[in-house]
């Protein structure tokens, strides 16, 4: 699975819209990027994810790039219970479907 | 509730002790995955079933741990002769497959186990 790179944190102020960047230059034609949250001492929870198209769900919205090597994650209007850990994890299609989690992005979001 | 569920909740317990964690997934997911999570880290992947089978293993999940979902229903993960190195959080997650795209993974509230 290629590895991404997101920044460590990141602030955003209550109503205002949140954009997590991720890289993923090394992501290969058979991959999606899945977006997962973990709010404080629970699981992580499923956001969205996408191969190449840009996707909005009642959560959120992705935009991948053209050439897919990055992709951010929107929260169009942030509240304070989106105050989290944004995980953004590339996976192959098929086999295991094991999700590979680095260090995320830690959104806070303030009044 | 017809999330995922994992019992107990927090566990303290002795090094040296066993502890047993349990993990009821969504009832028509068909594969179950455990991580391990420590502080300030993401989760890490450590084995998962497809309906009864463990068809894969992490290298962190030492001879001292064992998983099994005997009816491909209800999983358990058993840590023997328990380190401090063992406490973090144990999350599991369930999932349907596909042949054709990777299904989501719906995680449970973790079982955090504290090894004094």
């Amino acid at each position: 699975d290629a590895k991404t790179t997101q920044p460590p944190s990141m602030d955003c102020a209550e109503g205002r819209a949140a954009n997590l960047p991720c890289n993923h230059s090394t992501i290969s034609g058979n991959e999606y990027v899945y977006w997962y949250r973990q709010i404080h001492s629970q699981g992580p929870q499923y956001i969205i994810h996408g191969l190449k198209n840009n996707e909005t769900n009642e959560m959120a919205s992705l935009i991948i790039t053209e050439d897919r090597k990055s992709s951010t994650l929107i929260l169009p209007h942030a509240t304070l219970r989106d105050t989290a850990v944004y995980y953004c994890i590339v996976r192959i299609r098929g086999g295991t479907d094991k999700l590979i989690f680095g260090t995320g992005t830690r959104l806070q979001v303030f009044p | 509730d017809t999330g995922v569920s994992q019992d107990p909740r927090h566990k303290i317990t002795k090094r040296g002790q066993n502890v047993t964690f349990r993990c009821d997934p969504i009832s028509e997911h068909n594969r179950l995955y455990w991580y391990r999570q420590t502080l300030g880290q993401g989760p890490e992947f450590l084995t998962y079933f497809q309906n009864e089978a463990q068809l894969e293993k992490s290298r962190l999940l030492s001879n001292r741990f064992s998983a099994e979902r005997p009816k491909g229903s209800f999983s358990t993960l058993e840590i023997q002769r328990t380190e401090q190195g063992d406490s973090a959080m144990y999350l599991c997650a369930s999932s349907l497959t596909s042949t054709t795209l990777p299904y989501e993974q719906y995680f449970g509230p973790g079982t955090r186990l504290t090894v004094t």
